[in-house]
This record gives structure tokens, sequence and C-alpha cells, in this order.
């Protein structure tokens, strides 16, 4: 089964900052990946997914995610971090398109003015 | 165009009542899924329905806990009777099989059970 590891439950970076939220999966073929951010008092929100083609994908607000295939890796990166990104970002995983998705345990993103 | 709705949006339980909380997928959704979140446990799945049948339902989950589809626009999930223990928050989501999959969370519903 797939699995997923967030190895930093909290990360503090002050605003303007350049952010790197890391993220590792466990699969053995190609996994479709996805990085969704909670707000305070929400639901998940789709930030980005990769399925197939470039490597480096873009997301909303800025957001970008690379997956690199060698290092079971998919992270998370902003160049610059503004307040309002405060919020717990989860990493997820899945075997493809028709499987259920499986998610890592979250990263508390705190940016401090 | 409506997301997961979920109500209520909190609920407080005494210890060994039994609360329903309710969902309603996005419209033409056909995968649901049942989450509890705590901090401690982040996210953990409860149940996931394909096409309104049990695919999984979270096995450490089964004692106390069900989910059910009464039809493809609706889902609760009963806990009978409730611990303090299950103060969380419970997520709804609903997904289309197919390519391109994006899941869709409706807002939560925050229990407390005192």
């Amino acid at each position: 089964a797939q699995s997923v590891t967030q190895p930093d439950a909290r990360v503090t970076v002050s605003e303007g900052a350049s952010l790197q939220l890391r993220c590792k999966y466990s699969y053995s073929g190609t996994p479709y990946l996805f990085w969704y951010v909670q707000y305070p008092r929400q639901g998940l929100q789709l930030l980005l997914k990769y399925y197939s083609g470039d490597p480096v994908v873009q997301g909303v607000n800025g957001f970008e995610a690379e997956f690199i295939k060698s290092n079971s890796s998919f992270h998370l990166r902003k160049a610059s971090v503004h307040w309002s990104d405060s919020a717990v970002y989860f990493c997820a995983v899945s075997a493809n398109s028709n499987n259920r998705i499986f998610f890592g345990d979250g990263t508390q993103l705190v940016v401090k003015p | 165009d409506a997301g997961v709705t979920q109500t209520p949006r909190h609920e407080v339980a005494e210890k060994g009542q039994t609360i329903i909380l309710k969902c309603e997928p996005v419209s033409g959704h056909n995968d649901l899924f049942w989450y509890r979140q705590t901090k401690i446990q982040g996210l953990e799945l409860l149940s996931y329905f394909r096409s309104k049948s049990l695919m999984e339902d979270g096995g450490a989950f089964k004692d106390r806990f069900k989910a059910e589809m009464l039809n493809s626009s609706f889902s609760t999930l009963k806990i009978q009777p409730t611990e303090p223990k299950d103060s969380a928050v419970y997520l709804c989501a609903s997904s289309f099989r197919g390519s391109n999959t994006e899941v869709f969370f409706g807002k939560g519903t925050r229990l407390t059970v005192v």
C-alpha cells in the first residue's frame, strides 16, 4: 500500500523568506501526488497535483512542488511566504486516479511577521 | 456550484449519547470518504464508499462508528454510544472516480463529547 511521510510536524519561517515543506512517499509504481492546505476551521483544499509530465508543478498562490522519483520525494516550495500562508499542509499519494488517497500527518506552517 | 456540505458544524454530546453527522457530497461525485482529524492522530479514514458501496470501513472504528450512504447525494456517520475520546473534527470528502481526480472536502463537524 501507499504511504506518505512528512518529517516536520511544524515549520516556522519569517514573512518574505523562502519555504520548503518536505514529503516522501512510498509506492513502487508511478504515483499520483498531491498537496492540500487546511486553514483554521476549514476543510482541506487542493494546492497542486502531479500526474505525469514536467516534474515541477505549479499551484495556487505561488506554490510549486517537484517530483523526484529517485528520491521518492515531492517537496513543496514557495519563494516568499506571506503571513496568510500560515496553515497546515498535507502531502498525499494515490496509486492512480481511481484509487483512494493516502495522506501524510501534515506540517503546521507558522509565518512570523 | 456547491461543494461538500456537512452539518452540523459543531456538536456537543454527553457521554453515551448517539449522534449523527450528515454529509452531502458534490453533485455527481461517486466516491465518498469520512475522516476523523485530531492533533495527535492526524487524518484517519473512517469509511470509504464507491458508488454507495462500502469499500473500506477503517477497521479500528467498526465498533461504535457506522457510516451509511442512503443515496448518492447523502451520507451519515453515526457514533453510538459516544465517548470523550471521540472528540475530534469529522471531515467528509468526495471525488469523481475518473482521470485527474481531485478530492473535495467539507468544512467538517467539530464534535465535543463531555
